[in-house]
């Protein structure tokens, strides 16, 4: 299964709403994470099961979607939010495959 | 709380071969799948193989199969990726990471901070 996230990158300014765009080449259900990684750091799970929070992550961040389509949107960026965001399938688990990625960078 | 340790990288030559750990501690090892994901440099993140919790199960990415392998030790909590024939373009971070379940649903819930790769003649 394929992963095609969109933006490849973006610039906001704090404050701004940010919304990514993740889609599957089949039908994914709701098996879609979304994972944050700051540069040199280890991503981290920020959604499961499309739109449930992963613990401790702040609500600004939200997800959506099912089927082949799902977005991640964050409602008021943050300074901390600054990073690259990865969209995972896990409907074919183990073999959870990854899209490129969206950077998201300072206006 | 649950920490991932990698260790065993470095710079080997292509064609090479090299062992990666990742000790596991605070949570029940031998009861979850781990799975292993690289990232080349200014890339994204790429699957590349995973092992079920009682070792039984193995699976692998294409562009490894047949070069690399994916164990654990159980009794050491510690996972393995060893890998062979190595290719200059599997330079990248080599995570490990623990398979959760939430609402019945897979992810990976824990990750090790990365061991570095290099593939250099």
């Amino acid at each position: 299964i394929e992963m095609t996230q969109s933006p490849s990158s973006l610039s906001a300014s704090v404050g701004d709403r940010v919304t990514i765009t993740c889609r599957a080449s089949q039908s994914v259900i709701n098996y879609l994470n979304w994972y944050q990684q700051k540069p040199g750091k280890a991503p981290k799970l920020l959604i499961y099961a499309a739109s449930s929070l992963q613990t401790g992550v702040p609500s600004r961040f939200s997800g959506s979607g099912s089927g082949t389509d799902f977005t991640l949107t964050i409602s008021s960026l943050q300074p901390e939010d600054f990073a690259t965001y990865y969209c995972q399938q896990s409907y074919s688990t183990p073999r959870g495959t990854f899209g490129g990625g969206t950077k998201v960078e300072i206006k | 709380e649950v920490q991932l340790v990698e260790s065993g990288g470095g710079l080997v030559q292509p064609g090479g071969s090299l062992r990666l750990s990742c000790a596991a501690s605070g949570f029940a090892f031998s009861n979850y799948a781990m799975t292993w994901v690289r990232q080349a440099p200014g890339k994204g993140l790429e699957w590349v193989s995973a092992i079920s919790g009682s070792g039984g199960g193995t699976f692998y990415a294409d562009s490894v199969k047949g070069r690399f392998t994916i164990s654990r030790d159980n009794s050491k909590n510690t996972l393995y990726l060893q890998m062979n024939s190595l290719r200059v373009d599997e330079t990248a971070v080599y995570y490990c990471a623990k398979e959760g379940w939430l609402q019945s649903l897979p992810s990976l819930d824990s990750w090790g901070q990365g061991t570095l790769v290099t593939v250099s003649s």
